[in-house]
């Protein structure tokens, strides 16, 4: 079945440490990929978005993810984690085969950043 | 600027009770989309709205569910003779709708509880 696939449930990090989560989607043709975060307490919000161009995007707070096509692949990375990413982050993916605005997300992985 | 607004926060009921779950978009939102996350899990699309075309239902898990919209303005979103596996936060969405990539914002959700 087509799907989004979030490896990592669970990461936990200490301050400094480098950060990648993994996504991987089955769509074939044209996909529209995001990264939305849910900080404890506070509704989803848009992390990062890749239409199209420059592969590597820049999101907000210090993220990025790179899509790569060859891999069905769109990892968030950030160099240095802090606290206050203690987080839950969604991969989503909008596959353009049906023309409706339909969000696909993955399960999340959830962030915990210890001090 | 107001966000999306979803009514009630929690909503605890008796199995077999209808319910109703409310959305207020972002004004000038012509696109709006209800999710479900059940626990552990990712959001699932349920159903989604733009303008004044058919409503995209497929997501609706059974014929218990249903949503309404009135143009652009408020959506409600009702479960009737609710099951214990409808336990789970449902989220509203809304997004300006074109072109169809348009990032979609959250409302806080509505956490559901079946006893």
């Amino acid at each position: 079945a087509q799907s989004v696939s979030q490896h990592n449930h669970h990461v936990i990090l200490s301050e400094a440490a480098s950060l990648e989560l993994g996504c991987n989607y089955s769509y074939g043709g044209t996909v529209n990929l995001f990264w939305y975060v849910q900080y404890p307490g506070q509704h989803l919000q848009l992390l990062l978005k890749y239409f199209s161009g420059d592969p590597l995007v820049k999101g907000i707070k210090g993220f990025e993810a790179e899509f790569i096509k060859s891999k069905f692949s769109f990892n968030l990375r950030k160099p240095s984690v802090q606290w206050s990413d203690t987080a839950e982050y969604f991969c989503a993916v909008i596959p353009f085969s049906g023309g409706y605005n339909k969000l696909i997300f993955g399960a999340g992985t959830r962030l915990a950043v210890h001090p | 600027g107001a966000g999306v607004s979803q009514s009630p926060s929690n909503k605890v009921t008796e199995k077999g009770k209808d319910v109703e779950l409310r959305c207020d978009p972002i004004s000038g939102h012509t696109a709006l989309y209800w999710y479900r996350q059940r626990l552990g899990q990712g959001l699932e699309f349920l159903i989604y709205f733009q303008g004044n075309s058919a409503p995209d239902k497929s997501g609706l898990p059974s014929d218990r569910f249903s949503a309404e919209r009135t143009g652009e303005s408020v959506s409600t979103l009702t479960i009737q003779r609710t099951q214990q596996e409808d336990s789970a936060v449902y989220l509203c969405a809304s997004s300006l709708g074109y072109p169809l990539n348009q990032p979609q914002h959250f409302g806080d959700g509505t956490r559901l509880s079946i006893l």
